[in-house]
């Protein structure tokens, strides 16, 4: 079975602290890894799509990496408008239109 | 301005009221999708369609109905809502073949 898992569930930093989120994932075949940005109140605001091992795609302070077995999402000094879940989400080969998230990461940057 | 609009966005019903949550989309994707998100489990897709007359069941339809006539739009029916269906829902959708789902606000539904 499909499974995506998200670790630490939460995550509280200095401003200026670097940290890395984990999403690991166990899936039949991989046809690509995203990552979402989600304020509260809001929906999910698409960040990176990551298709095969060793890709990197960064943006401003974060930036993602993958291996065959999980992705992480750095954040390099954040500061608090960082503040934010991160959501991961797995893709198929199996069925294009199936996407299968994560719990999340809720992370807090303190000034 | 592109974007994704849910309606209503707050809803407090009783179990066994139907009701009708409608999604729209003004960018001319093919593709659209609901989820539920619930504390702890994340998000969780109900149901998706690849393009008009075109859907199926994601990992838990179970008490959901949708249809897709126009390809704007991309309602989500619930015809005998149970408590256990209050939760916070959001449509998203993207072209054929993209990367980037775009996800409306999203519309709080309590089933008392």
């Amino acid at each position: 079975e499909d499974q995506v898992t998200q670790s630490p569930e939460a995550l509280r930093l200095q401003e200026g602290e670097s940290s890395s989120l984990n999403c690991s994932y166990t899936v039949s075949g991989l046809r690509g890894l995203f990552w979402y940005r989600q304020d509260p109140g809001k929906g999910p605001e698409f960040l990176f799509t990551l298709y095969s091992a060793g890709e990197e795609k960064e943006k401003e302070r974060l930036k993602a990496t993958l291996t065959k077995k999980e992705s992480f999402l750095h954040i390099t000094a954040p500061k608090p408008e960082d503040s934010a879940t991160y959501l991961c989400a797995v893709q198929t080969t199996d069925s294009w239109g199936k996407f299968q998230f994560g719990a999340g990461t809720q992370v807090v940057v303190t000034p | 301005e592109a974007q994704v609009t849910q309606n209503p966005r707050y809803l407090i019903t009783v179990t066994g009221k139907k009701l009708t949550v409608t999604c729209s989309q003004n960018m001319n994707h093919e593709y659209m999708s609901w989820y539920r998100q619930d504390p702890g489990l994340g998000l969780r897709q109900i149901y998706y369609s690849m393009n008009v007359e075109v859907t199926d069941k994601g990992d838990v339809p179970e008490g959901y109905k949708v249809s897709r006539k126009e390809k704007r739009n991309f309602p989500l029916i619930l015809e005998s809502p149970s408590p256990n269906q209050t939760s916070l829902y959001f449509c998203a959708s993207t072209t054929y073949g993209g990367n980037e789902q775009f996800f409306g606000p999203g519309t709080r539904l309590t089933v008392l």
